[in-house]
């Protein structure tokens, strides 16, 4: 079965700088997707960015970005110039990549989640 | 402007008693998810459909019921066999393929 851990359950990064959130997963699989979906207060969740695993080239969505090393089975969420309304839980997911009817291979699998503070 | 809209926000359930959590999509999306979240974990998947008049079991379903009468609705029931009902529910909803899922803004269940 496929798992997602996040070792970060909390992390702070100061408003403007850099941060760094990781996520591991463990798969026997080739084909398969990743995301990064944010929770602010509110409690929506709002996808951030999805990588495809066939892709060697690593996402980018604004300030966001991913490193996706897919030999080590990592993807890691790296957010520039932090904003306030940054602030939030961070899950990252895993999804397998074929459909089929009747299969849970549309099914998301999710980490526990990290929680950003960003300083002013 | 096209979405999934989840109701009520909160609900409060009395021992003994089922509850029905309602979600309604206008995305026209085939698949639909219900999740189940609590306090440090991540999602967990309680039931998923992915055409009309079916659905399957995901992780932790028991004590939970479902139909899809509609492809636009999948509401979802918390029985009295669900004896730790009380969590953050969220309804989501995607396209065929490898598309991400859409969410709704959640109901919170709490007990009487």
């Amino acid at each position: 079965a496929q798992t997602v851990t996040q070792s970060q359950p909390e992390m702070s990064v100061q408003e403007a700088e850099t941060v760094t959130l990781s996520c591991t997963y463990d798969t026997s699989e080739s084909d398969y997707y990743l995301f990064w979906y944010k929770q602010p207060p509110s409690r929506q969740m709002i996808l951030v960015i999805r990588q495809e695993a066939y892709k060697q080239q690593n996402a980018t969505e604004n300030r966001f970005s991913v490193n996706f090393q897919k030999a080590a089975k990592s993807f890691s969420l790296k957010i520039s110039d932090s904003q306030l309304g940054d602030a939030a839980m961070y899950f990252c997911a895993y999804r397998r990549g074929s459909w089929n009817y009747g299969g849970s291979q549309g099914n998301l699998i999710f980490g526990k989640g990290t929680k950003l503070s960003v300083k002013p | 402007d096209g979405g999934i809209t989840q109701s009520p926000k909160y609900l409060f359930r009395k021992e003994g008693q089922n509850v029905t959590l309602s979600c309604e999509q206008n995305l026209n999306h085939d698949a639909m998810y219900w999740y189940r979240q609590d306090p440090g974990q991540g999602l967990r998947l309680i039931y998923y459909s992915q055409i009309v008049n079916d659905f399957q079991k995901g992780d932790i379903a028991e004590g939970y019921s479902v139909s899809r009468e509609k492809k636009e609705s999948f509401p979802l029931t918390v029985t009295s066999a669900q004896k730790n009902p009380t969590a953050f529910y969220l309804c989501a909803s995607s396209k065929q393929g490898p598309q991400p899922q859409h969410f709704g803004d959640g109901t919170r269940l709490s007990i009487l």
